[in-house]
């Protein structure tokens, strides 16, 4: 009965630090995506992501982040040199496929990165 | 570009009684889906429920109902018997075909015991 695994749950990291955040979608999922939450905000959509491939990443900030979801394993976003800034929620969410809207996406328990 | 819009940065209710959350969005879609989000406190994001676009009747989900209005585009979220559980941030969100779900900036809900 596993849901959408998100890993760390908390994560700090000093300025100029890499953080990495994993991602485990739910079991029969191959799509995963990626939003991040400022405080006091509603989520933004950074990346859409299936196996292997990048479908959209729009809403990702063109240095420093970067996402995958390899063949194998749980998908990764990175950010690389991290400023204050990106101190935030990030929620993974995965769904059994695309083309039907109607399917929710379901959520992680999103990993709370806190910049020093 | 499809917007959401809360206008309601927080809510109060007595406890059992009823409280309805507005959401308005703007679209030029005509097929599309509607969704209520609950973050408690432990920041999880719940699924409360969800809506198709071409159903006209209303969703239901034991104590959350909606109130869609297709021509107004508004999305309300009617929930009754408030119970002390239903503190959280609730958010509604707009997907159509596209995968990407807009989200509004949420509505703080507080229950008075």
């Amino acid at each position: 009965n596993a849901g959408v695994m998100q890993n760390p749950r908390h994560l700090v990291r000093r300025r100029g630090q890499e953080a990495r955040l994993r991602c485990s979608p739910m079991k029969g999922h191959s799509h995963v995506y990626w939003y991040r939450q400022l405080p006091e905000e509603g989520l933004k959509f950074m990346v859409y992501l299936q196996k292997e491939n990048i479908i959209d990443e729009s809403g990702m900030p063109k240095e420093r982040f970067s996402a995958e979801f390899p063949k194998e394993g749980p998908s990764i976003l990175r950010i690389q040199q991290v400023v204050r800034g990106d101190s935030a929620a990030y929620f993974c969410a995965s769904s059994p496929r695309t083309g039907r809207a109607n399917q929710p996406q379901h959520f992680g328990d999103g990993t709370r990165l806190s910049i020093l | 570009a499809q917007t959401v819009t809360q206008s309601q940065p927080e809510m109060s209710v007595q406890e059992a009684e009823t409280v309805t959350l507005s959401c308005t969005y703007d679209t030029s879609e005509s097929d599309y889906y509607l969704f209520w989000y609950k973050q408690p406190p432990s920041r999880q994001m719940i699924l409360v429920i969800r809506q198709e676009a071409y159903k006209q009747q209303n969703a239901t989900e034991n104590r959350f109902s909606v109130n869609f209005q297709k021509a107004a585009k508004s999305f309300s979220l009617k929930i009754s018997d408030s119970q002390l559980g239903d503190a959280a941030m609730y958010f509604c969100a707009y997907k159509d075909s596209n995968y990407q779900l807009i989200w509004g900036a949420g509505t703080k809900l507080i229950i008075k015991p």
